[in-house]
């Protein structure tokens, strides 16, 4: 089955501590993206790739950084300087950055700051 | 100014019945796409239904249509023969063209939570 996969479902981080969530596709998409959801608001862009080894700033890239290295694949790094990480994190992936392609979504991630 | 809007935090539809969530919109590009989507309470986004700015007919998806109107610049969600399934809350969001600096981010409303009812 083709979709996008992101782990882990929950993550918990500590003072001063990066950590990476995972976004994985298998559906040959071109493009990739990362959003942040807070309680009760929509979506806004993290990051996105519209192409391997090549990714562009969003709206609140701050705190965040990302690489692109294979297709498949677009890893989300929380760094210590994101002072207020707690959210949920959505991957999307769509065939390519024309303005009618559909974005679909993983599963998602919650970060909590322990 | 915000450039999705949904005035309509929360709505009641009892089950069989027709309901309509809002949506509004504020752009200067002349090419532009609409997009309504599903969140229900696991979190995944579900994609329900898209707009082209310059499509002449509404856009309909199965129990889901889009009444387009693009003076008014609204996009409305209606749901027809409400399920209990449908209660989640749902989104509108919206990529602009090149003109104005879209490039593939979509932008997205508030949310509206919709609760069916027995």
């Amino acid at each position: 089955d083709g979709g996008i996969t992101q782990s882990p479902k929950y993550l918990f981080r500590k003072e001063g501590q990066n950590v990476t969530l995972s976004c994985e596709q298998n559906l040959n998409h071109d493009a990739m993206y990362w959003y942040r959801q807070d309680p009760g608001q929509g979506l806004r862009l993290i990051y996105y790739s519209q192409i391997v080894n090549d990714f562009q700033k969003g709206d609140i890239a701050e705190g965040y950084s990302v690489s692109r290295e294979k297709k498949e694949s677009f890893p989300l790094t929380v760094t210590s300087a994101q002072k207020n990480p707690t959210a949920f994190y959505l991957c999307a992936s769509s065939i390519s950055g024309g303005l009618r392609e559909t974005q679909y979504f993983g599963p998602g991630t919650r970060l909590l700051v322990l | 100014a915000q450039k999705i809007t949904q005035t309509q935090p929360g709505m009641f539809v009892q089950e069989k019945e027709a309901v309509t969530l809002d949506c509004t919109y504020d752009t200067s590009d002349q090419s532009y796409g609409l997009f309504w989507y599903k969140q229900p309470s696991s979190g995944e986004m579900i994609f329900l239904i898209y707009q082209g700015s310059y499509d002449e007919q509404n856009a309909t998806e199965g129990r889901y249509s889009l009444n387009f109107q693009k003076a008014r610049k609204s996009a409305n969600l209606v749901i027809s023969a409400s399920q209990l399934g449908d209660s989640a809350m749902y989104f509108c969001a919206m990529r602009e063209g090149r003109l104005t600096g879209g490039g593939n981010k979509l932008t997205f409303g508030t949310g509206t939570q919709l609760k069916v009812e027995l």
